[in-house]
């Protein structure tokens, strides 16, 4: 059981928008920052979004993150097929004194 | 450009120590947290913990009795031990540089770890 929350699976069609939703709590979401990681499995896993908004170099803008309280979301647009992989949020927790992951989302492109 | 490769025994005795080395290239050891993330298999990401370029460290705390972290600068190189290893500890092993506790900008292609007998 995870600490953060996030739906197992999603899937759109390319071209299409997805949302992918993370949940968490007081101690975690809702006082620090919220990470993603795209994770190809075999692969290494790639920083997608730092605290809660920011895109490293090199990400594409098709790609956007957002918090609000305890919550935060990864919304991918103009969907391709290369998104297909999974997708982990992250965060600092204050009362483990530790990072937590999402469970992660396996995102599917029909 | 920054890389990180882990390196270390592919299978480990239960009861025993895990150990693996995270060798680094193409970047300073200064004032970043030098991680280890886990995943077994067909399970997410699980972070293990860090030790800050000063010394410091910080570890899960399902893990914190068995698990150690250290650095060596001189070789640019970081490393895990886990005690008591068991089948549970069975994953692939990720090591990654933090600007901060999860803000983990670089990672090696994870290596894979067996606990059996």
């Amino acid at each position: 059981q995870s600490v953060l929350t996030q739906p197992p699976s999603a899937s759109g069609t390319p071209g299409q928008r997805v949302t992918i939703s993370c949940s968490g709590s007081s101690s975690n979401i809702g006082s620090n920052y919220v990470y993603w990681y795209q994770h190809l499995p075999g692969t290494a896993p790639k920083l997608l979004i730092y605290r809660n908004d920011q895109r490293p170099s090199g990400v594409p803008d098709r790609f956007s993150g957002s918090k609000s309280g305890t919550s935060a979301s990864l919304a991918i647009s103009g969907l391709r097929s290369e998104d297909e992989t999974d997708y982990y949020c992250a965060a600092w927790d204050d009362s483990l004194n530790g990072a937590v992951f999402g469970g992660g989302t396996k995102l599917t492109v029909l | 450009q920054v890389q990180l490769q882990e390196s270390g025994p592919g299978l480990a005795k239960p009861s025993e120590t895990l150990s693996l080395t995270c060798s680094v290239s193409g970047g300073s050891f200064s004032s970043y947290y030098w991680s280890w993330i886990r995943q077994p298999p067909g399970k997410g990401l699980v972070w293990i913990g860090y030790m800050y370029y000063s010394g410091s460290t910080n570890y899960n705390p399902s893990l914190k009795s068995r698990v150690t972290i250290s650095v060596d600068t001189s070789k640019n190189q970081f490393s895990l031990k886990l005690s008591s290893v068991t089948a549970a500890d069975t994953a692939v092993y990720y090591c990654a540089r933090g600007n901060s506790g999860i803000y983990l900008d670089y990672w090696g292609q994870g290596t894979l770890v067996t606990v059996s007998s």
